[in-house]
C-alpha cells in the first residue's frame, strides 16, 4: 500500500480563494482525520470520521472550513474563503478503527496563504 | 477541556547519553498513548505506544513508561544518536465517549555528535 496520498504537497493561494485539500487514506482503514500543524498551536485536530461519517468536528475553526468523505477512499478538506491565518500544514491521517489505534499521517499539505 | 503537556520544549543531548520527556494528561479516561516522531519537513510516525492495562513497554532503545494514577508518562531513549534529531508528540486518547487524540506540544530533540 502507498499510504496515506495527500495533495497537494504545496499551495500558494490569495487571501479570499477557495483552496481545497485532498486525501486518499490507506485501503481498509475505517477513520480519517484531518489536523493542522502549526508552530504556535502545534498539531491540532479539525474533523475526524468514522465509515465517511463525521463524528467530531469541534476542531474545526470556522464556518469557511467545511470537509466531505463521499466514499471510504477519498476526503476533502476545504477553506472558503482563505485567510492569511490558515497558513499552516495541513495533515491527513487513517487508521483501523477510531479506538486507539495507530495514525499513519500522510505527507501533509503546506498551505501559504498572501 | 482535555489537555495534554509535554515537557521539554527542547532537548539536547550529546550521543551515547539518554534523552527523557515527560507528558501529563488531564483525562482520567485515557487508556491509550501512542508517540510520534517527525523529523524536519516529514510526516509524523508512530515509534511506540502503551495501553492502560501495561505499567512499561520497551523497543530496543526506546522504551515509555506509564503511571495512571498520576496521570503521567515519558518516553526514554539510550545511546543516543544523530538521527534521532527530531521533533517528538507524545498524545492520549481515549475509546469511550467519543475518540480524540490529544497530542502534546511537542519535544524537539538535538542529538550532539
Amino acid at each position: 500500500d502507498a499510504g496515506v496520498i495527500q495533495s497537494p504537497r504545496h499551495e500558494v493561494t490569495e487571501m479570499g480563494q477557495e483552496v481545497t485539500l485532498r486525501c486518499k487514506p490507506i485501503s481498509g482503514h475505517n477513520s480519517l482525520f484531518w489536523y493542522r500543524q502549526t508552530m504556535m498551536r502545534g498539531l491540532e485536530l479539525l474533523i475526524y470520521f468514522n465509515n465517511n461519517v463525521p463524528i467530531d468536528d469541534s476542531g474545526m475553526p470556522e464556518d469557511r472550513f467545511s470537509a466531505k468523505m463521499p466514499n471510504a477512499s477519498f476526503s476533502t478538506l476545504k477553506i472558503q474563503p482563505s485567510e492569511p491565518r490558515d497558513s499552516a500544514v495541513y495533515f491527513c491521517a487513517s487508521s483501523l478503527s477510531a479506538t486507539n489505534e495507530k495514525l499513519f499521517f500522510g505527507s501533509g499539505t503546506q498551505l501559504s496563504v498572501l | 477541556g482535555e489537555n495534554v503537556e509535554q515537557h521539554p520544549s527542547t532537548l539536547s543531548v550529546q550521543e551515547g547519553d539518554s534523552a527523557v520527556i515527560k507528558c501529563t494528561y488531564s483525562d482520567s479516561a485515557s487508556n491509550y498513548f501512542p508517540w510520534y516522531k517527525q523529523e524536519l519537513g516529514k510526516r509524523p510516525q508512530l515509534i511506540i505506544d502503551i495501553r492502560s492495562n501495561v505499567g512499561e513497554k520497551k523497543d530496543q532503545r526506546i522504551a515509555v513508561t506509564l503511571n495512571k494514577t498520576a496521570k503521567h508518562f515519558s518516553l526514554h531513549i539510550t545511546e543516543t544518536q544523530p538521527e534521532d534529531s527530531a521533533v517528538y508528540f507524545c498524545a492520549a486518547s481515549r475509546d469511550t465517549g467519543g475518540f480524540k487524540t490529544i497530542f502534546g506540544a511537542g519535544t524537539r530533540l538535538f542529538v550532539k555528535a
